[in-house]
C-alpha cells in the first residue's frame, strides 16, 4: 500500500530544479505533498484530487495523473529553505466515506549555495 | 489557532514500563491519526478516528499498543509494557477536509 518515491534523494544548487515522483498500485483518492526538515514535524505542502489536475503555489507545483495513479512534484528555482524531506502520502478508501493515508520514504532534498 | 499540541515532548523509560503519549486536535477537525517515524520504516499510520471512533486499527504492531480518543478534543496513545523496538517518534495528525496538520511529536526512547 505504501506509495514509491523516487529519487531518494537529490542534491541541487540554489536556483536549480528538481522533480520527485510518486507511484502506487492502488487505486488512488487523492495525493498528499508535506515537507519535513530534520528534527520538526512534516509540513503540508499541498493536496491533489482525483481528476487530474495540477497545483502549486510560488515556485513549487504538483500534477496528479489519475489514471496511472503517479504523481510528481515540480521545484524551480530552488531555494536554501526547500531543503528537506519531501513526502507523498497517498488517499485510499478505508471502508465507506474514510480515507486513510499512507505515506512513502520520503525524497531528502539538499540544496547548496 | 495552537495547532495540534503533543505531550511530551520526549520521554524516556525503561523497557517494561508504561508509556503514555497525550495529543489534542485542532478544534472543529473531525479526522485524529497517530503516526510512528522511524529511520527504517519512515512515517507508519498506526490508528485513525473519525468523531472519536476508532476507524481503522490495522497499523498498531501489537496489542501491547492501544489509543482512545474519550472526546474531540483529546487522544492518548498508549504501550505497555514498551520495549526498546518501540523508540521513535510519534506524530498526532489531525484535519478537516484539507491537508493534515501534525503536532511536533514525542520521542521516545525505551532503554
Amino acid at each position: 500500500q505504501q506509495p514509491v518515491q523516487s529519487p531518494q534523494a537529490v542534491i541541487l544548487r540554489e536556483g536549480e530544479d528538481a522533480v520527485i515522483n510518486c507511484s502506487s498500485s492502488k487505486a488512488l483518492y487523492s495525493v498528499h505533498w508535506y515537507r519535513q526538515k530534520h528534527g520538526e514535524a512534516p509540513v503540508f505542502l499541498m493536496i491533489l484530487l482525483k481528476g487530474g489536475e495540477q497545483k502549486g503555489h510560488d515556485k513549487i507545483s504538483a500534477s496528479f495523473n489519475e489514471k496511472k495513479q503517479q504523481s510528481s512534484l515540480y521545484l524551480t528555482a530552488s531555494q536554501l529553505s526547500y531543503s528537506g524531506t519531501y513526502f507523498c502520502g497517498t488517499e485510499i478508501s478505508s471502508g465507506g466515506s474514510n480515507y486513510k493515508l499512507t505515506f512513502g520514504k520520503g525524497t531528502l532534498l539538499t540544496v547548496n549555495p | 489557532d495552537a495547532g495540534v499540541i503533543q505531550s511530551p515532548r520526549h520521554e524516556v523509560t525503561e523497557m517494561g514500563q508504561e508509556v503514555t503519549l497525550r495529543c489534542k486536535p485542532i478544534s472543529g477537525h473531525d479526522y485524529l491519526f497517530w503516526y510512528r517515524q522511524t529511520m527504517m520504516r519512515g512515517l507508519e499510520l498506526l490508528i485513525y478516528f473519525n468523531n472519536n471512533v476508532p476507524i481503522d486499527d490495522s497499523g498498531m504492531p501489537e496489542d501491547r499498543f492501544s489509543a482512545k480518543m474519550p472526546n474531540a478534543s483529546f487522544s492518548t496513545l498508549k504501550i505497555q509494557p514498551s520495549e526498546p523496538r518501540d523508540s521513535a517518534v510519534y506524530f498526532c495528525a489531525s484535519r478537516d477536509r484539507g491537508g493534515y496538520t501534525f503536532g511536533s511529536g514525542t520521542r521516545l526512547t525505551v532503554v
